[in-house]
């Protein structure tokens, strides 16, 4: 089954710890992206990615990293300079480029990061 | 001002009811429009997709746009305890990124 598979469910991290969530597509999308959930906040925009080796900054990319080695992959780093990172991390794809720039996103199941 | 707003409940409702989310907006250049169910400890699943103003049903669910009021509303007709999440709308220019609603927890009594 096609589909967007993010590892692992839970996650803990220590201080001073960076910690990568991985994202991983089978859906042929051209673009990935990297959501932060937050109880009464909404999705918010980390970082997103329209082609391979090229990214950009989303709203709260401070404390974050990505990288975009492959069309399937999008991992995320959560660095120890996010001073707030326990949230429900999200990550999205989707067609894009040309005409298919309109097509909606598709969600992956998530990573819930907690400090310990 | 966010640029989208949306109630967050929570939302009880007797099962069968008809039930009635709402977003509204303020960037008047959003073309496209999205409903995403999200259930506990999931990612947001994709409900609905519509473009411009106008109504657009799919089984028990229909979203409908008004534009000129710049407001979106998801109704669901004869609700089902499994209807029970979190509603999120979301909207895009023709550019890719999303703006998305906080999310309206509705919860179907049996």
């Amino acid at each position: 089954d096609g589909g967007i598979t993010q590892s692992p469910k839970y996650l803990f991290r220590k201080e001073g710890q960076n910690v990568t969530l991985s994202c991983e597509q089978n859906l042929n999308h051209d673009a990935m992206y990297w959501y932060r959930q937050d109880p009464g906040q909404g999705l918010r925009l980390i970082y997103y990615s329209q082609i391979v080796n090229d990214f950009q900054k989303g709203d709260i990319a401070e404390g974050y990293s990505v990288s975009r080695e492959k069309k399937e992959s999008f991992p995320l780093t959560v660095t120890s300079a996010q001073k707030n990172p326990t949230a429900f991390y999200l990550c999205a794809s989707s067609y894009y480029g040309g005409g298919s720039g309109n097509q909606p996103q598709h969600f992956g199941d998530g990573t819930r990061l907690s400090i310990l | 001002q966010k640029e989208v707003e949306q109630d967050p409940g929570p939302l009880s409702v007797p099962e069968g009811a008809i039930v009635s989310l709402n977003c509204t907006y303020s960037n008047s250049a959003f073309q496209y429009f999205m409903w995403y169910r999200q259930y506990s400890r999931k990612g947001p699943e994709l409900l609905m997709y519509t473009y411009s103003s106008g109504n657009k049903e799919d089984g028990r669910f229909t979203a409908q746009v008004d534009k000129s009021s710049k407001y979106i509303s998801l109704f669901i007709r004869d609700s089902q305890p499994s209807d029970s999440a979190t509603y999120l709308c979301a909207m895009k220019t023709g550019a890719n990124n999303l703006f998305f609603g906080t999310g309206t927890r509705l919860t179907v009594i049996p």
